[in-house]
């Protein structure tokens, strides 16, 4: 049973630029969650999906979009890339009538020069 | 919303002793809690979690308490090893709602 993966691992792109990184969740899990991690802090919530609808935002700017597919995987975009956008994204699955349990991908490293 | 402090920011140990990290959060809705570890370079693993009917939970050498009047929660390490040495983060929870989480905590275990 494969838990929850996450592509690319890493990832380098320029200021301005767009980029779309996947989650697919752990077998059985329809609800993702997305979390950006910046070097020696922890995570903060971006959004969360479920029903391929955005359920849930924090307090991240509209360049941060998502979406949810009926295998109920999910990608995150970020538009318009800043310095600061630089992080460790993960993404996190869990069941909706079990959501006590959730579980993080491995992320991807992106890194804006 | 939701507002979780995590205290001490790094905690430095003897092998063998004990390790306690706290955490104080501000929504008194809020009813999970877990804590994650994270080792350099890794996703953070959920290695112990207490719900708000609960006071205390522990699981071989690690437990968590929880003070609800306090709005306080600990997780205690015992006869610590030098694996154990990572980041642990505290979080907190309300229902459904995404996961606040506390500005960790690095733990070194010293041979």
């Amino acid at each position: 049973d494969a838990g929850v993966t996450q592509s690319p691992t890493h990832l380098i792109k320029t200021r301005g630029q767009q980029v779309t990184l996947r989650c697919s969740p752990k077998s059985g899990h329809d609800t993702v969650s997305w979390y950006q991690q910046a070097l020696g802090q922890g995570p903060q919530f971006i959004f969360q999906y479920y029903e391929e609808e955005e359920r849930q935002r924090g307090n991240f700017p509209d360049r941060f979009s998502g979406h949810q597919f009926p295998n109920y995987s999910s990608e995150l975009n970020v538009n318009a890339l800043l310095l600061g956008d630089s992080a460790l994204y993960l993404c996190a699955s869990s069941q909706d009538f079990r959501p006590y349990e959730q579980y993080f991908g491995p992320g991807t490293r992106l890194t804006v020069t | 919303g939701e507002n979780v402090e995590q205290h001490p920011s790094t905690l430095s140990v003897q092998e063998g002793d004990s390790a306690v990290i706290k955490c104080t959060y501000s929504d008194s809705a809020s009813n999970y809690f877990p804590w994650y570890k994270q080792e350099l370079g890794k996703r953070p693993q959920l290695i112990i979690d207490i719900r708000s009917n609960v006071g205390e939970k522990k699981d071989q050498r690690i437990a968590v308490t929880l003070n609800k009047t306090a709005k306080h929660f600990s997780l205690h390490i015992t006869e610590t090893q030098p694996e154990d040495s990572a980041v642990y983060f505290c979080a907190a929870r309300t229902g459904r709602r995404a996961l606040t989480f506390g500005s960790g905590t690095r733990l070194q275990v010293q041979p």
